[in-house]
């Protein structure tokens, strides 16, 4: 079972529809990170998140420690949006770990 | 600047040859890290530097992985022998400052990634 684990795998929407990517883990974590994957490949660095909700122009990321969980929701989604969210934690002591990732498709 | 650079961006080998997968990173940035991307098990971390130093190599999956850094603007990811289960996607990222404290985690945000080397042995 991965200690990380990210739903939907896949997720197509409308232009303009609100997102919401889920990111569960197993154990307690000291901080939590949201990437961004092209469909080219490249990765970007979205949030780092140990508590609370941080917002970045229209996407938004939010952690509840208590029940392991955390969400990206992007506003007003865009074609532009189209990649595969990642999100990755470190849990405890143990190196980074990442989920298998969302793949959003937004269809003009 | 150019970004972090990757060589060669693809490499087919077949099993048994040695694979040496190569990273400049940005100017300045004094960590760099390996990664690997397979479909099924996502994105690892296999070794970061730091200062040109392997500071955490648990990720790297055998002993068939090895990585050097000789100086700070180059590294390599060899693999001898190559397997086919060594088919990935690897990513090197730089970065040149903690974030907001000591701990791998708090590095992530700042690092800068390249565009990989999608590796296939046959």
């Amino acid at each position: 079972k991965n200690e990380v684990e990210q739903s939907p795998q896949n997720l197509t929407a409308q232009e303009g529809e609100f997102i919401t990517i889920n990111c569960s883990y197993s154990v307690g974590i000291s901080a939590l990170h949201w990437l961004q994957q092209h469909p080219g490949g490249g990765i970007v660095s979205l949030f780092m998140l140990s508590s609370g909700k941080k917002k970045h122009g229209r996407l938004i990321a939010t952690i509840n420690i208590q029940e392991k969980h955390s969400s990206l929701h992007i506003t007003a989604s865009h074609p532009r949006d189209s990649a595969v969210y990642i999100c990755a934690v470190k849990l405890g002591n143990e190196k980074l770990t990442f989920g298998t990732g969302t793949r959003l498709t937004i269809i003009p | 600047d150019a970004g972090v650079i990757q060589s060669p961006r693809h490499e087919v080998t077949e099993m048994g040859q040695e694979v040496t997968l190569r990273c400049k990173p940005i100017s300045g940035h004094d960590y760099l890290f390996w990664y690997r991307q397979t479909m099924m098990r996502g994105l690892e971390l296999l070794i970061y530097f730091n200062n040109n130093v392997p500071i955490d190599d648990s990720g790297m999956p055998e002993d068939r992985f090895s990585a050097k850094m000789p100086n700070a603007s180059f590294s390599t990811l060899k693999i001898q022998p190559s397997e086919p289960r060594d088919s990935a996607v690897y990513f090197c990222a730089s970065s040149s400052k903690l974030g907001q404290g000591p701990t791998l985690a708090e590095v992530l945000p700042e690092q800068f990634f390249g565009p990989g080397t999608r590796l296939t042995v046959l």
